[in-house]
């Protein structure tokens, strides 16, 4: 089974709205991080947000919000007020603390911003 | 800035030919991981160091191998290069424990283009 799960491999949004990209993951360990990253086409990779599993409320980062859902398993990122600059591939990611540290990735939503 | 510095950031080259990428990790930072990244696709983890031991291996391939030194370096070592290894190829950094929030430190990236 899939870690990491997103299921919109293309978004679009008009400037100045709010958009929601979807993650869902799967884990059995009880402590874990949730963290989305930005790779804008220049191609680097940009932190956004993280998200452990005991934070109680959801994580928000300027723009950026965390919808934390911890018993369905999601992790969607909200992104308020959308800017152009805000085109990008936008990958979710977990990080499993007790099995490995390993981190999983998603396989990305690539975000248009529409002016 | 993430601290993370890749060498070459590009770099064009033959099939049959064999290739060096460099990593040099945030200062204090034992992880080392390799991610590959083909064209429009997701990040593929290549393999994990932490304090020059080898901690997970990805879907790497057999012509592919890594290593990391004493001064906490890492070299990932592409050979018999084939066409469809042109990819962008991610090394990322991570303190142990996580730090505060946990997140991978990526350096900007090599491309590799093999012609």
């Amino acid at each position: 089974a899939q870690k990491i799960t997103q299921t919109q491999p293309g978004m679009f949004v008009q400037e100045k709205e709010a958009v929601t990209l979807d993650c869902t993951y799967d884990t059995s360990d009880q402590s874990y991080g949730l963290f989305w990253y930005k790779q804008p086409s220049s191609g680097e990779m940009i932190f956004l947000i993280y998200q452990g599993s005991y934070d109680e409320q959801n994580a928000t980062e300027g723009r950026y919000s965390l919808n934390f859902q911890k018993a369905r398993k999601s992790a969607n990122l909200v992104i308020s007020a959308s800017q152009l600059g805000d085109s990008a591939m936008y990958f979710c990611a977990m990080r499993e603390w007790n099995t490995g540290n390993q981190f999983y990735f998603g396989t990305g939503t690539s975000l248009t911003v529409i002016p | 800035d993430s601290g993370v510095t890749q060498t070459p950031k590009h770099l064009i080259t033959a099939t049959g030919q064999r290739v060096t990428l460099r990593c040099s990790p945030r200062s204090g930072d034992l992880s080392v991981y390799w991610y590959q990244q083909s064209l429009d696709q997701g990040l593929q983890f290549l393999i994990q160091y932490y304090n020059g031991e080898e901690r997970a291996k990805g879907n790497i391939l057999e012509r592919f191998s890594a290593q990391q030194f004493p001064d906490l370096h890492s070299e990932l070592n592409l050979s018999s290069l084939e066409l469809g290894d042109s990819a962008l190829y991610f090394c990322a950094s991570s303190p142990r424990g996580g730090g505060n929030t946990g997140e991978l430190f990526f350096g900007e990236g090599s491309r590799l283009t093999v012609l």
